[in-house]
């Protein structure tokens, strides 16, 4: 697509319920993040994917927390037994991720997630 | 926490001033760059800067980078009320395309 697109852009949840998120990329680009944004705070990283290899995922803050890109395009965050601590921002964003050191990020609109 | 750190955290100033904010990092990096969020929307990239590169300007932009303290800083001329946003730097790892955002720092023009 010509942008990034994310959903659902709200969802409520009860805590211990299971949440998945998705974000489809811009359709060339190669690479994909996901990151949390607390309000008032920059935007914490928790993984991301090289095409569907996923070379680190050090910032899934527990294994709760899992994504995929089965097919190096769309991908999905889930996030199993949410706690109320999990209420955020989501974000996802895409770049072309080829050559060296040139990689702009194209963000989505966000997905928030509110854990009552 | 990953983050890296800017300063100051906020900034208020008067319209056709100069903003200029500062970030520093901790790892060896491929490039920095320079974002800008309104209103908690979506975050825009404004400006990257490689680690080879001292300075570079695009439009009122200017980003310097300082690889062996660590930091780079991004002066905004002659603001306009339009620039009220925050504003984060974002480091990418050497050998990765991992990116680290700081802190942020919210910047308000007063018109």
């Amino acid at each position: 697509g010509a942008g990034v697109s994310q959903s659902p852009r709200y969802k409520v949840t009860k805590r211990g319920q299971d949440v998945t998120l998705r974000c489809d990329p811009i359709s060339s680009h190669a690479t994909l993040y996901w990151y949390q944004q607390a309000l008032g705070q920059g935007p914490e990283f928790l993984t991301y994917f090289n095409y569907e290899a996923q070379p680190d995922k050090s910032g899934l803050p527990s294994d709760r927390f899992s994504a995929e890109r089965p097919e190096g395009s769309i991908s999905t965050l889930t996030i199993q037994r949410t706690e109320q601590r999990d209420s955020a921002m989501y974000r996802c964003a895409s770049s072309p991720g080829r050559g060296s050191g040139a990689n702009v990020l194209t963000f989505g609109a966000g997905s928030r997630l509110t854990v009552l | 926490s990953q983050q890296g750190e800017e300063d100051p955290q906020a900034l208020s100033i008067q319209e056709g001033e100069n903003a200029t904010m500062n970030c520093s990092y901790k790892t060896s990096i491929n490039n920095l760059q320079w974002y800008r969020q309104n209103s908690g929307r979506g975050l825009v990239h404004l400006i990257l800067i490689r680690s080879n590169e001292r300075e570079k300007h695009s439009g009122r932009l200017r980003v310097t980078l300082d690889t062996s303290k660590k930091s780079s800083s991004l002066l905004i001329t002659a603001s306009r009320a339009a620039d009220t946003a925050s504003y984060f730097c974002a480091t990418e790892r050497s050998g990765t395309y991992k990116y680290i955002f700081g802190t942020g720092t919210r910047l308000k023009v007063l018109a």
